[in-house]
């Protein structure tokens, strides 16, 4: 389930379930929308990025979902593995700024 | 490996001294953006350059950060008299740059502890 805890929201799912992480983002003149992992002690790493007029994409165990009228953004990832513990973050690039803007974060924690 | 790096991976200084972080791009991307992360916290933008051009800093502090991109050499984030508030992870990212500016791609930071 989820939970929010003192800082961090945590997600909790066992081994090989699906995990739905969620955003809601505040821009409408984002253009693009990007998911990044990352793990304790590292850089942000790309995942999947989708175009504001997409509405779905697709990529290997991993999909994310934008619902412009209501601003939010959602990665799915399917059969969560041990190594997708991390905490993943949601930017948006605010068209024109050049600029990467991020969401607070949700930390995925994997049950054996 | 092509891809952003950073040094150092670790930097102490003591509150006064100064700090000097460095980024090199990768290969082919001109456009460096640097980033601030506190513990728990997302990434906060900071400031955006070109090679020899400041774009945008409207992320930055107004006094004691500085950054450059030179036409040779390292991207560098500067802080002046650091102050305990100026530790956390610093996060360098490189783009293409244009319609592809989104794509950015980011070193695994170096993390400042004032003391």
């Amino acid at each position: 389930g989820e939970s929010v805890g003192l800082h961090l929201p945590t997600l909790s799912v066992q081994e090989g379930d699906n995990s739905i992480i969620n955003c809601a983002y505040s821009n409408s003149a984002s253009d693009y929308f990007i998911w990044y992992k990352q793990e304790s002690g590292k850089g942000p790493q790309f995942i999947i990025d989708i175009r504001s007029n997409m509405d779905k994409r697709q990529g290997q165990r991993v999909t994310v979902l934008l619902n412009k009228t209501v601003k939010h953004l959602s990665l799915q990832i399917a059969a969560t593995q041990p190594g997708d513990s991390a905490v993943y973050f949601c930017a948006e690039n605010i068209q024109g700024a050049q600029k990467l803007v991020f969401g607070q974060g949700t930390r995925l924690t994997i049950n054996p | 490996n092509a891809g952003v790096m950073q040094n150092p991976r670790h930097l102490v200084r003591r509150r006064g001294q100064e700090a000097r972080l460095r980024c090199s791009p990768m290969k082919g991307h001109s456009h460096v953006y640097w980033y601030r992360q506190l513990p728990e916290e997302g990434l906060k933008f900071m400031v955006y350059l070109q090679k020899e051009n400041i774009i945008d800093e409207s992320g930055m502090p107004k006094e004691r950060f500085s950054a450059e991109f030179p036409k040779e050499g390292p991207s560098i984030l500067r802080i002046q008299q650091v102050v305990r508030g100026d530790s956390a992870a610093y996060f360098c990212a490189s783009s293409p740059g244009g319609i592809r500016s989104y794509e950015q791609y980011f070193g695994p930071g170096t993390r400042l502890t004032v003391t």
